[in-house]
C-alpha cells in the first residue's frame, strides 16, 4: 500500500530521446508535485497541480510538461533529453501540512 | 541564492547522544518549515514540522525549534540512534506545505555511531 510511487526507478537514455516518468498517490491529496535533486544535491520544484490545474512551474524549460489524468496521477514527459537533465526526479503530493515523497527516479541521458 | 541553509553537511554523533542539526533562512515570509529524512536510494521521508506561530514542537525523540528573531531552527534528536543515521533536510513553505511550494536546503548527512 505504498503512498507515493513512481515508475520506472532507474531510466538510462540517449540524448534526444523522449521519455516519461509516471506518478501515482493513494492518499487522497489535492497537489501533487514533481522535484529534481541535482548532481548539488539541492531538491528543487519543478510543478505542482491542484485539481488539474498547474498552480506552481518554475523556470524549467518547457521540454518538460506535466499531465494529470487524474487526481491520482501526475506523469511527467521530457522531450529532446539532455545531458543535463540528468538528476533523480520525485514525484509527492501534499495535503495543508506537508509534502509525501515517492521514491524518486534516477534518470541517466548518454 | 540559497534561501534555505544547512551549514553543516556532515555530523556524527555517539549513539545515545544528542544530535542537533541546524538550518537558517532568509526569507522572513515563510511561515511553514519542515524536517526531512532521506536514505540513500529512496525518497525523503516526512519526520516533523513547525509553524511560525510555535517555537517548539515535539514527537517522541524529535524536536524541532524555531528561532524566528534568528532565522533558525534546529532539529534535536535525543537519543540518537543508529538507525537514524541519514540525510536530513530542512524546508521551508510561505504558504504552508501544501498550497506553496518547498524550498529546501542542501541537506546534513548524519552518522550514529554504535
Amino acid at each position: 500500500d505504498t503512498a507515493v510511487s513512481q515508475t520506472p526507478k532507474y531510466l538510462v537514455t540517449q540524448m534526444g530521446n523522449d521519455k516519461s516518468i509516471k506518478c501515482e498517490q493513494n492518499l487522497g491529496h489535492d497537489t501533487m508535485y514533481w522535484y529534481k535533486q541535482d548532481s548539488k544535491k539541492f531538491l528543487k520544484i519543478m510543478f505542482s497541480y491542484n485539481n488539474k490545474e498547474l498552480i506552481i512551474n518554475e523556470t524549467v524549460p518547457n521540454r518538460f510538461s506535466p499531465k494529470s489524468p487524474d487526481k491520482a496521477h501526475l506523469n511527467l514527459h521530457i522531450n529532446s533529453l539532455e545531458l543535463g537533465d540528468s538528476a533523480v526526479y520525485f514525484c509527492a503530493s501534499g495535503d495543508t501540512d506537508t509534502q509525501y515523497f515517492g521514491p524518486g527516479t534516477r534518470l541517466t541521458v548518454l | 541564492d540559497q534561501q534555505v541553509k544547512q551549514n553543516s553537511p556532515s555530523l556524527s554523533v555517539q549513539e545515545g547522544r544528542i544530535s542537533i542539526l541546524n538550518c537558517d533562512y532568509t526569507n522572513s515570509m515563510f511561515d511553514y518549515f519542515l524536517w526531512y529524512k532521506k536514505y540513500p536510494a529512496e525518497g525523503p521521508t516526512f519526520l516533523i514540522s513547525i509553524s511560525s506561530i510555535k517555537d517548539k514542537n515535539e514527537d517522541g525523540r524529535f524536536t524541532v525549534f524555531l528561532n524566528k528573531s534568528a532565522k533558525h531552527l534546529s532539529l534535536h534528536i535525543v537519543p540518537s540512534q543508529p538507525g537514524d543515521s541519514a540525510v536530513y533536510f530542512c524546508a521551508a513553505s510561505a504558504v504552508g506545505g501544501s498550497q506553496g511550494n518547498l524550498i529546501f536546503g542542501k541537506g546534513t548527512k548524519l552518522s550514529v555511531k554504535p
